[in-house]
């Protein structure tokens, strides 16, 4: 079974451009998150997807970040523009299914690290 | 809001040997899970082991196990005969069983960094 996919793997910008990050999950896998790590921290939720549908996303800033997901399969998430402390790795996780499964296991991509100068 | 805490930033082992990662967790809830995730230096997180608050009977996972303290809202993992693919970031995590909008958030620790003396 192949895992989470994502890319690109390394991203360097400078302040104020433009970056997006692609997730493919694992086939079948109905829930999609995206998690920021900022170095020397657990991953913190962006935002949650329910197929195509967005069921969390109290954590993004909005002003700056967005994400969807088309067709309840691949994401994107986008930043514009870019902040130095956007700088962290962008982890894309999937489960199978969301409602009433909080047992349920999160399976990762390797993450993309994003350096902002 | 529920707050997960790592105290230890850095552990050492020798191979073969037996280690102890604590993870401590502030909740009023009563019905949780709890996972251990291991993040290798290639960065792709894995889940070790998991527990349910209802459960009193400590999980187990071939050489990981859990020691389960839901009156000190503790939960340690042990890691029995440590070999040298075990070094890597462990992060605990839990995870409210209620959710009134479907999102079952993970919350992180701030992570504890294994190295597996040789």
């Amino acid at each position: 079974e192949a895992g989470v996919a994502q890319s690109p793997r390394y991203k360097i910008i400078e302040k104020r451009q433009s970056v997006a990050f692609w997730c493919n999950p694992i086939s079948g896998h109905a829930t999609l998150y995206w998690y920021q790590q900022i170095l020397g921290q657990g991953p913190k939720l962006l935002i949650q997807f329910q197929n195509n549908g967005v069921v969390d996303d109290s954590q993004l800033p909005k002003d700056r970040f967005s994400a969807e997901r088309l067709k309840g399969v691949d994401s994107t998430l986008k930043i514009q523009p870019a902040k130095l402390e956007d700088s962290a790795v962008y982890l894309c996780a999937s489960s199978l299914n969301l409602w009433g499964r909080a047992r349920e296991t999160q399976y990762f991509g390797p993450g993309t690290r994003l350096l902002v100068l | 809001a529920q707050t997960v805490t790592q105290s230890q930033p850095e552990m050492s082992v020798q191979e073969a040997e037996t280690v102890t990662l604590s993870c401590t967790y502030d909740t009023s809830e009563s019905d949780y899970y709890l996972f251990w995730y291991k993040q290798p230096p290639s960065r792709q997180m894995i889940l070790v082991i998991r527990q349910e608050a209802y459960k009193q009977q400590n999980a187990t996972e071939n050489r990981f196990s859990v020691n389960f303290q839901k009156a000190a809202k503790s939960f340690s993992l042990k890691i029995s005969d440590s070999q040298l693919g075990d070094a890597a970031m462990y992060f605990c995590a839990y995870r409210s069983a209620y959710s009134g909008a479907g999102s079952y958030q993970l919350t992180f620790g701030k992570g504890t960094k294994l190295s597996v003396i040789p």
